[in-house]
């Protein structure tokens, strides 16, 4: 089954107004990545979190780990156009694998 | 650095064609995948490899068969293609974050 779940599916917001999606893992992560990805485009590495209770910030973007590493956030203050596209959480549990779980993603439209 | 490299970029095959899609990273990452992306669907892991010579199933590898020739190559093949197997389909390798190749955008008439 799913093991990275994120929510909404989608999300509508009109230009200025901000937006968070938010991802829950059924097992404790090692580490949770935030991808990109521009319509027509590829899935494009944002950032990435390790530690219990880690915040990061790149310009408007925030990004939260949950304190039991198995949650996390990405939250886009005062949205662009240019923020349109779908963001993907992906959850690492640390395995020699490498693998790497996906959230279905969270498709983002920016009304002018 | 070309990163991943992935071909064709598109294709159209006839029902119960086969194909091969390529795959080729230049990182000297051990982890390398095949997803597709589905309307919807996000991200589904078809097959993945840990390391050359090894592959393992992800969570819809009915259809498919791979091959992990060497560290830089891992090929995705369609025996005979189905309908169903309309999707875009994406390359990845992993070396602590994934970095994915332009995607093939497959249609299957």
């Amino acid at each position: 089954g799913q093991q990275v779940m994120q929510i909404p599916q989608y999300q509508h917001v009109q230009e200025g107004e901000d937006f968070t999606t938010y991802c829950n893992s059924s097992t404790t992560l090692s580490n949770i990545q935030w991808y990109k990805q521009r319509p027509g485009g590829h899935p494009v590495f944002l950032i990435q979190l390790v530690k219990s209770g880690e915040v990061k910030k790149q310009k408007r973007l925030t990004f939260q780990f949950g304190e039991a590493k198995k949650n996390s956030s990405l939250h886009i203050t005062a949205t662009q156009t240019t923020d349109v596209g779908t963001y993907f959480c992906a959850g690492d549990r640390g395995s020699t694998l490498g693998r790497l779980y996906f959230g279905r993603g969270t498709q983002l439209t920016v009304w002018p | 650095n070309a990163g991943v490299t992935q071909t064709p970029k598109f294709q159209v095959l006839k029902t119960g064609q086969s194909m091969t899609l390529q795959c080729a990273q230049d990182m000297n990452h051990n982890s390398m995948y095949w997803y597709r992306q589905d309307p919807g669907m996000g991200l589904r892991l078809i097959y993945y490899s840990a390391s050359e010579g090894t592959t393992d199933k992800g969570e819809v590898p009915n259809g498919y068969n791979v091959s992990r020739l060497n560290k830089r190559e891992f090929s995705l093949r369609l025996e005979s293609a189905a309908p169903s197997q309309t999707s875009v389909y994406f390359c990845a390798s992993n070396g602590g974050q994934a970095f994915f190749g332009q995607g093939t955008r497959l249609t299957v008439v």
